[in-house]
């Protein structure tokens, strides 16, 4: 079946420690996202990829750092410089062009961040 | 700064009623709708899209758009308690993709 899949489900974090979240999809898709979510917040876009070996800065890309290598997998390092990292990291992709205006986005299941 | 604005709730319906949820978007280019349903913990699934003014049905579903008020709404008919969810709506509004509302917590009273 096609889908997203994002590793580790939950992840901890030590102070001043690098850690990178895991998003493959097999959908052939080319436009790839990441977004995090707060308690009682919405979704906040953090990079997002259009296209292999390319990827734009989202609203709050500070602390974070993304690659584009294969059009299947598109990781998130969360870096010692994001200073509140405790969140709810989803990863979503939709059909190259589409922007997701037509068929909307396919997220994966989300990744847990924890700092200790 | 493109906006998209929900009524966070809790919005309390008891179970066999309609529950509306409602929604509102800044940009009046905004061409494509959707709505998401949130279960606590897990990611946002797709459940409706709209893209003309009117109403769109699917099952007990419907969304409702009216592009001059800048509204898009959803209602869910015969309420049932696995329907108590986070309800994302989310608006193409911008060149780097779809924006999302803060979404609205809804509650189906057995």
């Amino acid at each position: 079946d096609g889908g997203i899949t994002q590793s580790p489900k939950y992840l901890f974090r030590k102070e001043g420690q690098n850690v990178t979240l895991s998003c493959e999809q097999n959908l052939n898709h080319d436009a790839m996202y990441w977004y995090r979510q707060d308690p009682g917040q919405g979704l906040r876009l953090i990079y997002y990829s259009q296209i292999v070996n390319d990827f734009q800065k989202g609203d709050i890309a500070e602390g974070y750092s993304v690659s584009r290598e294969k059009k299947e997998s598109f990781p998130l390092t969360v870096t010692s410089a994001q200073k509140n990292p405790t969140a709810f990291y989803l990863c979503a992709s939709s059909i190259e062009g589409d922007r997701g205006g037509n068929y909307g986005y396919t997220f994966g299941s989300g990744t847990r961040l924890t700092v200790v | 700064q493109k906006e998209v604005e929900q009524n966070s709730g809790p919005l309390s319906v008891p179970e066999g009623a309609i529950a509306s949820l409602n929604c509102t978007y800044s940009d009046r280019g905004s061409q494509s709708f959707f709505w998401y349903r949130q279960y606590s913990g897990k990611s946002p699934e797709l459940i409706m899209s709209i893209y003309s003014n009117g109403d769109k049905e699917d099952g007990r579903f419907t969304a409702q758009l009216n592009k001059a008020s800048q509204y898009v709404s959803l209602l869910i008919r015969d309420s049932q308690p696995s329907d108590s969810a986070t309800y994302l709506c989310a608006v193409l509004e911008r060149a780097d993709g779809l924006t999302f509302g803060k979404g609205t917590h809804l509650i189906i009273q057995p």
